[in-house]
């Protein structure tokens, strides 16, 4: 079945731009979801299709997708953006999902 | 705005079944646009996808082969809900469980979980 990795974690300082990949065979084939997830609460979808964000989602939120990686852009970073981030694709065979490993992003 | 609100045990003894349910507001569980889902999360084996339920003018379930022996998946339309019951669990099974809603009306592209429950912690010991 796919496989899509992530790093285990990411660490940036407040105000610069935190990058978080996550890789997988020709994953530029597969559409790409993003979710956040803070201690303790529930996932938050907060890019799909790659780089479309909800509409709550704010606009230092990005997502793009090339070859073998696909990255989940948060510029402008700040204390509230310190969660683990999880990238989801679509299995083409079985149509089930394959979750990443997760990163938990550090804010310095 | 829909919500998912999960119910159920947080204690479970090995060997016993696991039963949850997650009620649906805002939306129907006979949607032809949505698919409902139950997903695990524990420290060994991250965001684990159990399976789900839908209706396309009858029902389907689709089950993950690591449980699919164990598990069943099934939908309340008089009460808008659906449930998870998950047999013979073992320790193993410890983990926090969520429903979730794939959406796959065309406005998340391909279909994601934009609507999540808030989780439930279930531990197996006895």
């Amino acid at each position: 079945s796919y496989v899509v990795t992530q790093p285990p974690s990411v660490s940036v300082a407040p105000g610069k731009t935190a990058s978080i990949t996550c890789g997988g065979d020709n994953i530029v084939s597969k559409s790409v979801n993003w979710y956040q997830q803070r201690p303790g609460q529930a996932p938050v979808l907060v890019v799909y299709d790659d780089n479309v964000r909800p509409s709550l989602i704010p606009a230092r939120f990005s997502g793009s997708n090339s070859g073998n990686t696909a990255t989940l852009t948060i510029s402008r970073v700040e204390a509230g953006d310190e969660a683990d981030y999880f990238c989801q694709v679509w299995d083409n065979i079985s149509d089930h999902p394959v979750f990443g490993g997760g990163t938990k992003l550090t804010v310095l | 705005q829909a919500q998912l609100q999960q119910s159920g045990p947080g204690l479970v003894k090995p060997s016993q079944t696991l039963s949850l349910t997650c009620g649906i507001s805002g939306d129907s569980v006979s949607s032809d646009t949505s698919a409902w889902n139950w997903i695990r999360q524990s420290p060994s084996r991250g965001l684990e996808w159990l399976g789900r339920t839908y209706y396309r003018s009858q029902w389907y379930t689709d089950y993950a082969v690591s449980v699919k022996s164990r598990l069943t998946i099934t939908a309340d339309t008089s009460k808008n809900l659906f449930s998870l019951q998950l047999n013979s669990v073992t320790p193993a099974d410890t983990a926090v469980y969520y429903c979730a809603r794939r959406d796959n009306s065309g406005l998340t592209g391909l279909g994601a979980f934009d609507l999540w429950g808030q989780g439930t912690v279930v531990t197996v010991s006895s």
